[in-house]
């Protein structure tokens, strides 16, 4: 089945500074790479997503980057804010079905 | 998009009763789906459930363990039966909505249980 690392699992960063979150996935079938913040005691939202037919995707201060052939997409924060504090999950969807396959998560913790 | 509540927001309940956590969404849905939250960890997929038909359960959940209902388009309940403290999670519905000629995944808030 589908496997989806995440890194880094926690990540620390001053008002201002950009975030990188990384993720990679095992199978080569999956098309629809979508990213979740969770904030504390709320449920996942959708923030940004990509397909496998586009490269990057961007929305204001988030965007996202997917190499298909290294099976590797990253979630990019620029300006980072104190609400961006969160986790974030990447995922995957296993044979290109709807069913999703998640990241372990990573607490991003933007300082003042 | 999609408005996605869920009743009840949180629950204490005792070992060995059930509980049921109802989902609902604001517009009419083909694919829902019950995700399990165990504290500090990630998103693990129940079940999917489409209206009109069984719910197909991933590797590690069973019926018996955790039926679903889907009697329509907006709406779907999940069962947590006979319960132990290792129940003890957030559950989350979701749901896959048309977006830009393709799909998109939306979260309920979910639904805080502790086994006691």
């Amino acid at each position: 089945g589908e496997n989806v690392e995440q890194h880094p699992s926690t990540l620390s960063v001053q008002e201002g500074d950009s975030a990188v979150i990384k993720c990679t996935y095992s199978d080569s079938a999956s098309n629809y790479f979508p990213w979740y913040k969770q904030e504390l005691g709320k449920g996942p939202q959708l923030i940004i997503d990509i397909r496998s037919n586009v490269g990057e995707k961007k929305d204001q201060r988030i965007a996202v980057t997917l190499n298909k052939t290294a099976k590797h997409f990253s979630l990019h924060i620029t300006e980072t804010q104190p609400e961006d504090s969160a986790v974030y999950f990447c995922a995957a969807n296993p044979s290109g079905y709807s069913t999703l396959t998640f990241g372990k998560g990573t607490m991003l913790l933007v300082s003042p | 998009s999609a408005v996605i509540s869920q009743k009840p927001s949180r629950d204490i309940c005792q070992r060995g009763t059930s509980l049921t956590i109802q989902c609902q969404v604001d517009s009419q849905v083909t694919m829902m789906f019950w995700y399990r939250q165990q504290p500090g960890q990630s998103l693990t997929l129940i079940a999917t459930a489409n209206q009109g038909s069984e719910a197909t359960y991933e590797s590690g959940f069973v019926i018996d363990k955790f039926p679903i209902s889907r009697p329509n388009l907006t709406f779907s309940t999940l069962t947590v039966s006979n319960m132990s403290p290792e129940d003890s999670s957030i559950y989350l519905c979701s749901v896959e909505v048309p977006a830009g000629g393709s799909y998109e995944q939306y979260f309920g808030p979910g639904t805080r249980l502790t086994v006691t």
